[in-house]
């Protein structure tokens, strides 16, 4: 079964912290993408990646960078972690068009104290 | 800017009953219409999608309406069970290599027992 891997279920963090959220996906999938979900305002995009060492910003960039040194690892990275940053992180990729669809990993819900 | 707005927030319907979630779009460019659904604790999974060269699409108890000269799709949830409360996003895609999907912000679906 394919499958887009998010290493942490839950995670919660201290302001000012330097957090890593990382993705795994095994279908050889060229494209990768970072969104964030929070109640009424649906999936964000953060942050894609077209190909390894590729990186586009997506509608809400400010607050995080990425890292794509792998075509299947692409992580998301908190530069210094906020309380406003407290969300569910969403990981998905897909093929080479999205008209396929995306697959997404299951979470990661990040609490900044 | 370009968006996919989607109602109602949230829907309650009766087990047995019809759910219906509309979709409206602005950008005639877009040519894939996909549905994704996402429980408690889940990343979304795609549901069913649909191109703007067919009016319907029916897979199961999953029935995806499209106006393409009105430009909007709804999606249809025939005989709901509780087993179908989840939360529906609509969502458009382009032809071209520009690979992002853009969701609607969602609909909250319970279906009463």
């Amino acid at each position: 079964d394919v499958k887009v891997t998010q290493s942490s279920r839950y995670l919660v963090k201290r302001t000012g912290e330097k957090v890593f959220l990382e993705c795994v996906q095994d279908m050889d999938h060229e494209n990768m993408f970072w969104y964030r979900q929070d109640p009424g305002l649906g999936l964000r995009l953060i942050y894609f990646s077209y190909d390894v060492k590729m990186k586009e910003k997506g509608d809400i960039p400010e607050g995080y960078s990425v890292s794509r040194e792998k075509k299947e690892r692409f992580s998301l990275i908190l530069e210094s972690a906020s309380t406003n940053q407290t969300s569910m992180y969403l990981c998905a990729s897909s093929e080479y068009t999205a008209n396929y669809g995306y697959t997404f990993g299951s979470g990661t819900r990040l609490t900044v104290v | 800017q370009q968006q996919v707005k989607q109602s109602p927030q949230s829907l309650i319907v009766q087990k047995g009953g019809i759910s219906i979630i509309n979709c409206a779009y602005e950008n005639t460019a877009f040519d894939y219409f996909p549905w994704y659904q996402q429980f408690p604790g889940k990343g979304p999974a795609l549901l069913i999608a649909i191109r703007p060269d067919v009016s319907e699409k029916k897979e199961g108890r999953f029935t995806i309406s499209f106006n393409k000269s009105a430009k909007q799709f709804s999606l249809h949830i025939m005989d709901s069970q509780p087993g179908d409360s989840a939360t529906y996003f609509c969502a458009a895609s382009y032809r071209n290599r520009d690979d992002k999907i853009i969701f609607g912000k969602g609909t909250r679906l319970h279906i009463l027992p």
